[in-house]
């Protein structure tokens, strides 16, 4: 089976400020991870993606995420917030057969000037 | 299409009602996904489709609700009798398929439901 846990519902930085949104995960085999970006009325878009090569991940607009599978952790973070950033983020774990994508409860970024 | 495409975008409806949703996936996306967005949770697995065949419906809440896929192409999901719980924004996703392992979901905007 498999779950995503994201800490905290809302999170607000300042503008420049470093972004870290956290997300744990549970699976029973090796997972494929991904951050998703929801702005508002917009649909979700993929942010970035873990596919076992790098731990480390590079995503668009400045984001990366490391997968560290020794904590089943996958935090988004950015150096210096934007205020272009303010969305809703969602973490994602899916098995390798992509049937199945499990999200987590997303995470309120307020980015204030 | 250019993207996935959703109808309605919003569907006010009364408690005991027939609602049908309509997705349109990216032209060429074999696998389609449901998923439903309630307020103040995640996004809830309703049922995933590769071509035409469901093997996992195990998300679908109850007997009332039900999808189905014409041709590969556009899905339909209906809810029977609705009920104020199924409240909801609900989005359709689209993937190539698992044969093109990236993974990546692109997803419609939503429809969201009201029943009242």
């Amino acid at each position: 089976a498999q779950s995503v846990t994201q800490l905290g519902s809302h999170v607000s930085v300042s503008e420049g400020a470093l972004v870290l949104l956290r997300c744990n995960y549970s699976s029973s085999v090796p997972p494929y991870l991904f951050w998703y970006v929801q702005y508002p009325n917009q649909g979700l878009q993929l942010l970035l993606k873990y596919t076992s090569a790098a731990t480390l991940v590079k995503g668009i607009n400045g984001f990366e995420a490391e997968f560290k599978k020794s904590e089943t952790s996958f935090h988004l973070t950015k150096p210096s917030a934007h205020m272009s950033d303010a969305a809703e983020y969602f973490c994602a774990v899916s098995a390798s057969n992509f049937n199945k994508f499990y999200f987590g409860s997303g995470t309120k970024l307020n980015v204030k000037p | 299409g250019a993207g996935v495409s959703q109808s309605p975008s919003n569907k006010v409806t009364e408690k005991g009602k027939d609602v049908e949703l309509r997705c349109d996936p990216i032209s060429g996306h074999t696998a389609l996904y449901w998923y439903r967005q309630s307020l103040g949770q995640g996004l809830e697995f309703l049922i995933y489709f590769q071509g035409n065949s469901a093997p996992d419906k195990s998300g679908l809440p109850s007997d009332r609700f039900s999808a189905e896929r014409t041709g590969g192409s556009v899905s339909t999901l209906t809810i029977q009798r609705t009920q104020q719980e199924d409240s909801a924004v609900y989005l359709c996703a689209s993937s190539p398929g698992t044969g093109f392992v990236t993974g990546e979901l692109f997803f419609g905007e939503g429809s969201r439901l009201t029943v009242l």
